[in-house]
């Protein structure tokens, strides 16, 4: 039973686009992530949310947006999508305290602009 | 701006030695860090961590060293495996709950 997962997988699409990756967690955790891997293997971390707040990286351009329908899912909208936009992207949760071992990644989403 | 760095791109091992992969961070208020193991096609998985107030913390054949006046640290695995091929993520968290990762370094344990 997966604890964090991620549709789709793979995905491509135009320039220009608007597209949705999802991401569920079974977990209860209160806090989830979005984290983009670029094409220099680089992991950043994109946003942050729980239900009381929205921390956002600043360097994230407005185009992306988390919505959290509820605690257990934190889905990813992409609006006019670009060619630098290319990316993996990973979904995670924690509880509120990372310490250790309590965050959870998802598989990662495979997005290709073309 | 990398506020951790891993600036080793990749790492070759003969099986039965030891592995030790570094990272270096300049943020003083970081107060947690992580390793992260990465097989392809997969997300982070965590492998062992270490809170700023301690030197060294030790899991089986994982052992992560922190040197906070150096803002180094380094994970040491005796004895590799094939097994542990992978990339390994250093990662940091500082007081807003946020993880910031290095670059990563692709280690290759070769039979």
């Amino acid at each position: 039973d997966t604890a964090v997962s991620q549709t789709p997988k793979y995905l491509v699409t135009q320039m220009g686009n608007d597209k949705s990756i999802k991401c569920e967690q079974n977990l209860g955790h209160d806090t989830m992530y979005w984290y983009k891997q670029d094409s220099k293997k680089f992991l950043k971390i994109m946003f942050s949310y729980n239900n009381k707040e929205l921390i956002i990286n600043e360097t994230v351009p407005n185009r992306f947006s988390p919505k959290s329908p509820d605690k257990a899912h934190l889905n990813l909208h992409i609006n006019s999508l670009e060619l630098g936009d290319s990316a993996v992207y990973f979904c995670a949760s924690a509880k509120d305290r990372v310490s250790g071992n309590t965050i959870y990644f998802g598989e990662g989403s495979w997005l290709t602009v073309v | 701006d990398q506020q951790v760095k891993q600036n080793s791109p990749s790492l070759s091992v003969q099986e039965g030695r030891i592995s030790i992969l570094n990272c270096d961070y300049t943020n003083s208020m970081f107060d947690y860090f992580l390793w992260y193991k990465k097989y392809p096609a997969e997300g982070p998985t965590f492998l062992i961590s270490i809170s700023s107030i301690k030197d060294k913390n030790e899991d089986g054949r994982f052992t992560v060293f922190l040197n906070k006046s150096a803002k180094h640290l380094s994970l040491h695995i005796v004895p590799s495996q094939p097994g542990d091929s992978a990339v390994y993520f250093c990662a940091a968290i500082n007081a807003g709950n946020m993880l910031t990762f290095g670059g990563g370094t692709r280690l290759m344990v070769k039979p």
